[in-house]
Formats: C-alpha cells, sequence, structure tokens
C-alpha cells in the first residue's frame, strides 16, 4: 500500500482565498483524523470520522474550517476564507481501529502559507 | 481539558549515548501510551507504544517505562545513532468527555557524532 497520500503537500495562498486539502486514507482503514501541527500548538485534532461519518469535531477552530468523508478513499479539508493564522502543517491519518488500540498512519503533510 | 505535558522540548546527546524523554498526563482513566517519531518533512510514525495493563515495554534500542500512580511515562534510547535524530511525540488515550489521543508538545532530539 502506498501509505495514507496528501495533496498538495505545499500550498501557498493569500488571505481570503479558499483553501482545499485532500487526504486518501490507507485502503481499508475504518478512521480518518485531520491533525494540525504549530510550533506553538504543536499537534492538534481537527475532526475524526469513522466509516466516512464525522465524530467528533471540537477540535474545528471556527465555522472557517469545514471537512467531508464522501467516501471511504477520500477527505477534504477547507479553509474559507483562509487567514494568516491558518498557516501551519496539516497532517491526514487513518487508522485500521480506534478506542486506543490503533496505531495512527500519517501522511506526509500539506504545508499551507497564507500571505 | 485532559493534556499531555512532555519535556524537554529539546535535547542533544552524544553518539552511543542514552536519551530519556518524559511526559505526564492528567486523566487517570487513560490506558494507551504510544510514542512518534517525525523525522523532517514527514508525518509522524509509531515507534512503539504501551499499554496501562504493563510496566515497560523494549523493543531493541527503545523502551518505554510507565508509572500509573505517578501518571508518567518515559522514553529511554540506549545507544543513540545519527538517525535518531528527530522530533519525538508522547500521547495519551484521553478516556474523559471526547475520547481522542493528545499529543505531547514534542521533544527535538540531536544525536551528536
Amino acid at each position: 500500500d502506498a501509505g495514507v497520500i496528501q495533496s498538495p503537500r505545499h500550498e501557498v495562498t493569500e488571505m481570503g482565498q479558499e483553501v482545499t486539502l485532500r487526504c486518501k486514507p490507507i485502503s481499508g482503514h475504518d478512521y480518518l483524523f485531520w491533525y494540525r501541527q504549530t510550533m506553538m500548538r504543536g499537534l492538534e485534532l481537527l475532526i475524526y470520522f469513522n466509516n466516512n461519518v464525522p465524530i467528533d469535531d471540537s477540535g474545528m477552530p471556527e465555522d472557517r474550517f469545514s471537512a467531508k468523508m464522501p467516501n471511504a478513499s477520500f477527505s477534504t479539508l477547507k479553509i474559507q476564507p483562509s487567514e494568516p493564522r491558518d498557516s501551519a502543517v496539516y497532517f491526514c491519518a487513518s487508522s485500521l481501529a480506534w478506542g486506543g488500540t490503533g496505531e495512527l498512519f500519517f501522511g506526509e503533510g500539506s504545508r499551507l502559507t497564507v500571505l | 481539558g485532559e493534556n499531555v505535558e512532555q519535556h524537554p522540548s529539546t535535547l542533544s546527546v552524544q553518539e552511543g549515548d542514552s536519551a530519556v524523554i518524559k511526559c505526564t498526563y492528567s486523566d487517570s482513566a487513560s490506558n494507551y501510551f504510544p510514542w512518534y517519531k517525525q523525522e523532517l518533512g514527514k508525518g509522524p510514525q509509531l515507534i512503539i507504544d504501551i499499554r496501562s495493563n504493563v510496566g515497560e515495554k523494549k523493543d531493541q534500542r527503545i523502551a518505554v517505562t510507565l508509572n500509573k500512580t505517578a501518571k508518567h511515562f518515559s522514553l529511554h534510547i540506549t545507544e543513540t545513532q545519527p538517525e535518531d535524530s528527530a522530533v519525538y511525540f508522547c500521547a495519551g488515550f484521553i478516556i474523559q468527555g471526547a475520547q481522542k489521543l493528545v499529543f505531547g508538545q514534542g521533544t527535538r532530539l540531536t544525536i551528536n557524532p
């Protein structure tokens, strides 16, 4: 398996623009997670899905952020409108199991810079 | 909220020496504690984990210890090598409230040749 695939790897955009990050989880993994990594706040869980259904979105910073998982092999994280403070590395991860028993497999991340 | 504290934030050791990273957690019901290693430009990768019914676990040069009473756990790397240089994250599976894996702030480990 190719692992978790994220795109784009790098995105530079201007404040106010819409940003869409994409993720393809490992086939057969029922759980998908979106994390944000910054120097100040470390790795933060934004949202996670189980069988394509959002389970916990309490980490989504505000209404400008939205995430979808239309099918088992694809998820998006959208920021509209983007702001400079959204600059971070966004990671997608997938897992075969959860409840404290599943290894998270991370993608290589999408580095977002909002000017 | 429930959190995981990690120390130190940076650590520099001579090649061949041992490195120790420590974490504390607040949720006494937490039962799963993984450690992830993140190399430059890549996502974190699981290197070892420990569950609450075990006090210590080893995998070659890496070991993790857990003290449930004191609510702390540690990562030990022996005979360090240059390829051990990376950022290491501890994490705890928080059960109280919304169940989630909470990561520590990370430790940047540098192995000096």
